[in-house]
Parts: C-alpha cells; sequence; structure tokens
C-alpha cells in the first residue's frame, strides 16, 4: 500500500518570499506522484505531476516540485510566492496502472503581507 | 462549461434521513470517483468506478450506495445518516489508463448532519 506524509500542517511565509511544501511517501512499487491545490471552498486542481524523466517538473503559478527517489519525497517550490497563494496543498501518489489517488493530510499555506 | 459538477454544494439534513448527491462530468472520462473529506480536511477514496462498474470499495459503511447510471454519472446515496457522516464530499473523474493521468474534481458537497 502507497502513504504519503507532509511533513507541515501549515506554513506561513511573507509575501516575495520562497516557499518549500515537504512530501515524502511510502511505497513498494513504482508511483506516480501529484501535487494538487485546494483553494477555501472549492475542488482541488492539479499544480504538476511527477510520471518519470526529469526529477524536477514544473507545474502551474511558477510551482515546481523535485522529485527524489533515494529519499522518497516530492517537495513543493515557489521561489516568490503571492497572497493569492494562500491555499492548502495536497501531495498525492498512484501506482503505476492504480487507479485510487493516496493523498497526504494537506499542508496550510499562508501568505503574508 | 464545468468539467465536474456536483449537487447540491450545501446540504444540512437530520440524523436518520436519507439523502442523495449527484456527479456528472463532461470530459468523456471513463473513470469516477467519490472522496470523503473530513473535518481535518483528511481526504480519503470511497469508491471508484470505471465504465459504470465498480471496482473500488473502501470499506465504506453500507449505508453508502453509489450508483452510475451511465459513465457520465456517479450518484451517491447516504442511508440512516449519522453525525459523524457530516464532511465534505467530492466527486472526480479521471480517464482509464496508467496511474498518471490527471483527476479532474468537482467543488464538493458540505454535507452537515444535524
Amino acid at each position: 500500500a502507497q502513504s504519503v506524509t507532509q511533513l507541515d500542517s501549515q506554513v506561513p511565509v511573507f509575501e516575495e518570499a520562497p516557499v518549500e511544501l515537504r512530501c515524502n511517501y511510502s511505497s513498494s512499487v513504482s508511483v506516480y506522484l501529484f501535487w494538487y491545490v485546494q483553494y477555501p471552498n472549492q475542488g482541488l486542481q492539479l499544480l504538476l505531476k511527477y510520471l518519470s524523466g526529469s526529477t524536477l517538473v514544473k507545474g502551474i503559478n511558477g510551482f515546481e516540485a523535485e522529485f527524489n527517489k533515494s529519499q522518497t519525497s516530492f517537495h513543493l517550490r515557489k521561489p516568490s510566492v503571492h497572497i493569492s497563494d494562500t491555499a492548502e496543498y495536497f501531495c498525492a501518489v498512484n501506482r503505476e496502472y492504480g487507479n485510487k489517488l493516496v493523498f497526504g493530510a494537506g499542508t496550510i499555506l499562508r501568505v503574508k503581507s | 462549461d464545468t468539467a465536474v459538477s456536483q449537487t447540491p454544494k450545501y446540504l444540512v439534513t437530520q440524523m436518520g434521513n436519507d439523502k442523495s448527491i449527484k456527479c456528472e462530468q463532461n470530459l468523456g472520462h471513463d473513470t469516477m470517483y467519490w472522496y470523503k473529506q473530513d473535518s481535518k480536511k483528511f481526504l480519503k477514496i470511497m469508491f471508484s468506478y470505471n465504465n459504470k462498474e465498480l471496482i473500488i470499495n473502501e470499506t465504506v459503511p453500507n449505508r453508502f450506495s453509489p450508483k452510475s447510471p451511465d459513465k457520465a454519472h456517479l450518484n451517491l446515496h447516504i442511508n440512516s445518516l449519522e453525525l459523524g457522516d457530516s464532511a465534505v464530499y467530492f466527486c472526480a473523474s479521471s480517464q482509464a489508463g496508467t496511474g498518471g493521468t490527471e483527476a479532474f474534481f468537482g467543488q464538493g458537497t458540505r454535507l452537515t448532519v444535524v
């Protein structure tokens, strides 16, 4: 079975500062990795995903994530955040040929002016 | 055009009632899901359907019964509602295939049982 641990439940950061949201996963099989964002009272929207190839993947809204197989991590980064990035961010895994996303507990990103 | 739409968006009901949540997707996807997000925002899959066939049932109480009349619709019926059923329920869809396909989520139905 797969599992996902998001190490920080909340991350406060000032506007224009860089941010990193941490995600570690556990799986005995190959997995695909995802980051989703949830704005208040909305559904989830895909930010980016890692399937294979380059370990640095770029997503929407200036976010990027790096897959590190040896550390089983998939941390999300943004070099300069905006107030509008305030949301909850979920890391998720799905096994190859799987049909079930397994989510972490989420990290609330609070961007302050 | 909303890709995955759920109705209603809010649902307040008394314990013991039966209620349904409807979901429709216009993306032409083969696979649809129900996820439950609890008060701590933890998201957990409940059911998954592929071409109207149930493929995942994650130890959900049998008071919850999904129904897929066609591959564009997946409804969730809940009998004898309990306080612990209060949560946000998300419908999602994806194209069948490898596990790398993106899931598209609806806006959620916030169910409050009083």
